[in-house]
């Protein structure tokens, strides 16, 4: 089945310096990418998306591309702040069937030092 | 837009007991409604598929007697753990497909078991 893959946390970076959260994925069909923020104590929220090969989803700073042909969608933003500690999950929707249904990833933490 | 609530953010219950929890969409009318349970620094792990007038669509090795799930409107959608142990305590999180194809995460509740 789907299924995607983030790499392993935590991650900690100081306040400023350049953060790379890879992700890839399996999937048959055309699914649509997203990428999910989850603060302390707090649900999830969509961070950004792209629905087709090649899209780049942008919000706040953050960015990744739909690469279909390393199936990657690494999230990326050049300079983080402290306020970007949190848990970044990597999801896919199944683009085969109508369920809808969102295959997350196991989730990376980011802890951002002043 | 296309906001979910969900209630309670924290519950504490004694072991043998049922715990109902909600999931309301506010602002559109969701058909569908996704129940994810999310262990300790773990990814969501989606339990159900709740549909509207009709039955729920449980994912494999989840226990459909002991997680009901009732979506008896458009707009609310029920997770009830029956006969809850210890270890059924988790994070329980709701999600809505909005108009838009979007999903929208309620914020989550905290299930303790005693």
């Amino acid at each position: 089945g789907d299924s995607v893959t983030q790499m392993e946390g935590p991650v900690t970076l100081s306040e400023e310096a350049f953060l790379t959260i890879n992700c890839t994925y399996t999937a048959t069909g055309y699914p649509s990418l997203f990428w999910y923020v989850q603060y302390p104590g707090e649900g999830l929220q969509l961070l950004l998306k792209a629905t087709k090969a090649d899209d780049k989803g942008s919000n706040k700073g953050f960015e990744a591309t739909y690469r279909k042909e390393t199936t990657s969608f690494h999230l990326e933003k050049g300079s983080v702040q402290v306020s970007d500690s949190a848990v970044y999950f990597c999801a896919l929707s199944e683009g085969s069937s109508n369920t809808g249904k969102l295959i997350f990833g196991q989730g990376t933490t980011l802890q951002v030092k002043p | 837009g296309a906001v979910v609530s969900q209630h309670p953010s924290r519950v504490i219950c004694k072991s043998g007991t049922s715990v109902k929890i909600e999931c309301r969409s506010l602002d559109f009318q969701a058909t569908t409604m996704f129940w994810y349970r999310q262990f300790p620094k773990k990814s969501l792990m989606l339990m159900a598929t709740s549909n509207e007038g009709s039955k729920a669509t449980y994912e494999q090795g989840v226990e459909k007697d002991k997680f009901l799930i009732n979506h008896a409107s458009l707009t609310l959608s029920t997770l009830t753990v029956t006969s809850a142990h210890p270890e059924d305590s988790s994070f329980y999180i709701c999600s809505g497909r909005a108009p838009s194809g979007g999903y929208t995460f309620g914020s989550g509740t905290r299930l303790t078991v005693v």
